[in-house]
């Protein structure tokens, strides 16, 4: 079955740039997502990327497809403690379905 | 900027209670979604919704559980005998009409069955 893998924690220095890792298992995926959740608040939607793309970026973000591997990324540049968050990966399997990964925490120490 | 907004934040209930939890999705979405986030574990995937029908349901959502969207702007999941196993935070989210690919989540409802 459909399966997303991250790794559960990252720590980095505020200045620094953060990168987040995730492998995924269907090869059917058409996007891909990452979603940010503050404490106590829900999943924020920050970027996504179509399959048949290998680079988004965005401001300070940027995300990294590798559909041979199945790995995606996603870069912050010059991370904030305001960035510090639980970002999740996500696929969308199956007609509306999107599949979550556990979610990794990013903690931005001054 | 809209967004999708649930209520209660909090809902503590009784086991073998039916539960209602209720959403507001972004005004002209026209598909609806709830998941679910054990604490600890991966957010899954409940339903999907659309035109008045469930269009995808996983294995979880079981004969307990129901959708339904009686207005115009209210969408609701209704547990009809909570379990423990329930206790969970649920979200809901919607997309819409040019894009039902980008699902925007509200901030969820926390759900405790004691």
């Amino acid at each position: 079955g459909e399966d997303v893998e991250q790794s559960l924690f990252l720590s980095v220095r505020e200045g620094d740039s953060s990168v987040i890792n995730c492998t995924y298992t269907d090869s059917s995926s058409t996007y891909l997502y990452w979603y940010k959740q503050e404490p106590g608040a829900g999943l924020q939607l920050l970027t996504y990327i179509f399959s048949n793309m290998d680079m988004k970026q965005d401001q300070r973000l940027t995300v990294l497809l590798n559909k041979k591997d199945k790995h995606l990324s996603l870069r912050i540049a010059d991370t904030q403690t305001g960035d510090s968050a639980i970002y999740f990966c996500a696929e969308r399997t199956g007609y509306s379905t999107l599949t979550f990964g556990k979610g990794t925490m990013l903690l931005v120490s001054p | 900027e809209p967004e999708v907004t649930q209520t209660p934040s909090h809902q503590v209930t009784q086991m073998g209670q039916e539960v209602i939890l209720r959403c507001v999705p972004i005004s002209n979405h026209l598909y609806f979604y709830w998941y679910r986030q054990i604490l600890g574990q991966k957010v899954e995937f409940l339903v999907s919704f659309y035109n008045n029908e469930i269009s995808e349901k996983s294995e979880i959502f079981d004969d307990q559980f129901s959708v339904e969207r009686p207005d115009g702007s209210n969408f609701t999941l209704k547990i009809r005998s909570t379990k423990l196993e329930d206790s969970a935070m649920y979200f809901c989210a919607s997309s819409p009409r040019d894009s039902k690919n980008i699902q925007y989540f509200g901030a969820g409802t926390r759900l405790s069955v004691l």
